[in-house]
């Protein structure tokens, strides 16, 4: 079955600190990952996406991610978070195949930013 | 790059009526769209996907009759919640696809919040 897994429901970071938030994915054939960011009744901007290459991407924002497939796991990584940086974090996963077709999200993970 | 507008962001109706939201892909054509609903505190979940001059594919256990899809242009969609009841209140998001060259990629709406009352 396919699916996306985020751990994580809330993190809570201080400001300066670094941040990992996790991602792993089922799917059955070669997978296109994305992460997402949601402000509070927002939609989505995409911060970054992986399909091919390196396995390191970077994104907007001072965000990364690492593939790993032996893992199936994306993982979203900042080295030091932002007040700004708070908000509802989405991992998906679409089709290689169709490109752009339906996306396949995780639950989400929200994050929160100490002073 | 790439701007997708949904109309109206927010929209209050009573229970029984039906509303009409617009998804529009400002500078450039889709010919598929996709109509996504999310709860509180939760993940996106695909409802339907809208595909130009044909029927929308609906997602197993979303009523067609229900959540009506129109895409009758190549940068308009439209999902019309009928006879609307507040279980129905939730987020509701667009995304259109578009290609460029050989690259293809999904765009979101900002989202319309829908509150029956």
């Amino acid at each position: 079955a396919q699916s996306v897994t985020q751990p994580d429901i809330h993190i809570t970071v201080s400001e300066g600190a670094s941040l990992e938030l996790r991602c792993n994915y089922s799917y059955g054939a070669t997978p296109y990952l994305f992460w997402y960011v949601q402000s509070p009744g927002q939609g989505l901007q995409l911060l970054l996406k992986y399909f091919s290459g390196d396995t390191l991407v970077q994104g907007i924002k001072g965000f990364e991610a690492e593939f790993k497939r032996s893992q199936s796991s994306f993982n979203l990584r900042k080295p030091s978070v932002h007040w700004s940086d708070a908000a509802e974090y989405f991992c998906a996963v679409g089709p290689l195949y169709n490109q752009g077709g339906k996306l396949i999200f995780g639950q989400g993970t929200e994050l929160s930013v100490k002073p | 790059g790439a701007v997708v507008s949904q109309h109206p962001s927010r929209v209050i109706c009573k229970s029984g009526t039906s509303v009409k939201i617009e998804c529009r892909s400002l500078d450039f054509q889709a010919t598929t769209m996709f109509w996504y609903r999310q709860f509180p505190k939760q993940s996106l979940m695909l409802m339907a996907t809208s595909n130009e001059g044909s029927k929308a594919t609906y997602e197993q256990g979303v009523e067609k009759d229900k959540f009506l899809i129109n895409h009758a242009s190549l940068t308009l969609s439209t999902l019309t919640v009928t006879s609307a009841h507040p279980e129905d209140s939730s987020f509701y998001i667009c995304s259109a696809r578009r290609s460029v060259g050989a690259t293809t990629e999904a765009f979101f709406g900002q989202g319309t919040r829908l509150t029956v009352v």
